[in-house]
């Protein structure tokens, strides 16, 4: 079972609803990373959060430390929001961990 | 303020051919990272550089990748000699501390091998 686990896999929905990509972990953290990847392989930082909630645009993102788990949720989605969005935790040893990506398609 | 930079943005090699791939972090900042990211996949770190020192290269194939970081700034990443499976993106990323922080990803490095 991997340390990081994120749901769904592959999302898509249409221009406007609201999407939420889920992260849980298993291991003890320092901090935890949203991302977001185009295809060409570029890695954006969305956000880094160690407790509650964070808001930018139309990404919010919340973390529950004592259930392990994070939300991102986009408001209004539109197809350049098309990506992969990827949870990453700081664990103990500063390193680090990586869920496999949520691939997200929004259609117009 | 420059992003991380990384070239070149493409390669494609054949089977035991050599490759290098290059990364210049953000200015002033200390930690520099590694990944390799098979599609499908999520990043994996290679190597996590401190200043010009390594401070884990646990997950690196020592037998065939190596990695610097003369002076403490730019890093370049050896394949020799490369393997169908790593045909991956590479990517670089750096950080101003040296424990945890926000990290900066360049664009990546596409390798196809043959």
């Amino acid at each position: 079972k991997n340390e990081v686990e994120q749901s769904p896999q592959n999302l898509t929905a249409q221009e406007g609803e609201f999407i939420t990509i889920n992260c849980s972990y298993s291991v003890g953290i320092s901090a935890l990373h949203w991302l977001q990847q185009h295809p060409g392989g570029g890695i954006v930082s969305l956000f880094m959060l160690s407790s509650g909630k964070k808001k930018h645009g139309r990404l919010i993102a919340t973390i529950n430390i004592q259930e392990k788990h994070s939300s991102l949720h986009i408001t209004a989605s539109h197809p350049r929001d098309s990506a992969v969005y990827i949870c990453a935790v700081e664990g103990n040893t500063d390193k680090l961990i990586f869920g496999t990506g949520t691939r997200l398609q929004v259609f117009p | 303020e420059a992003g991380v930079a990384q070239s070149p943005r493409y390669k494609i090699i054949e089977k035991r051919q050599s490759v290098a791939f290059w990364c210049n972090p953000i200015s002033g900042h200390a930690t520099l990272y590694w990944y390799q990211q098979i599609l499908g996949q999520g990043p994996k770190l290679l190597i996590q550089f401190q200043n010009n020192g390594v401070v884990d290269d646990s997950q690196l194939p020592k037998d065939r990748f190596s990695a610097e970081r003369l002076k403490g700034v730019d890093s370049t990443l050896k394949i020799q000699p490369a393997k169908l499976e790593d045909s991956a993106v590479y990517l670089c990323a750096s950080s101003f501390g040296l424990t945890w922080g926000e990290q900066f990803f360049g664009p990546g490095t596409r390798l196809t091998v043959l």
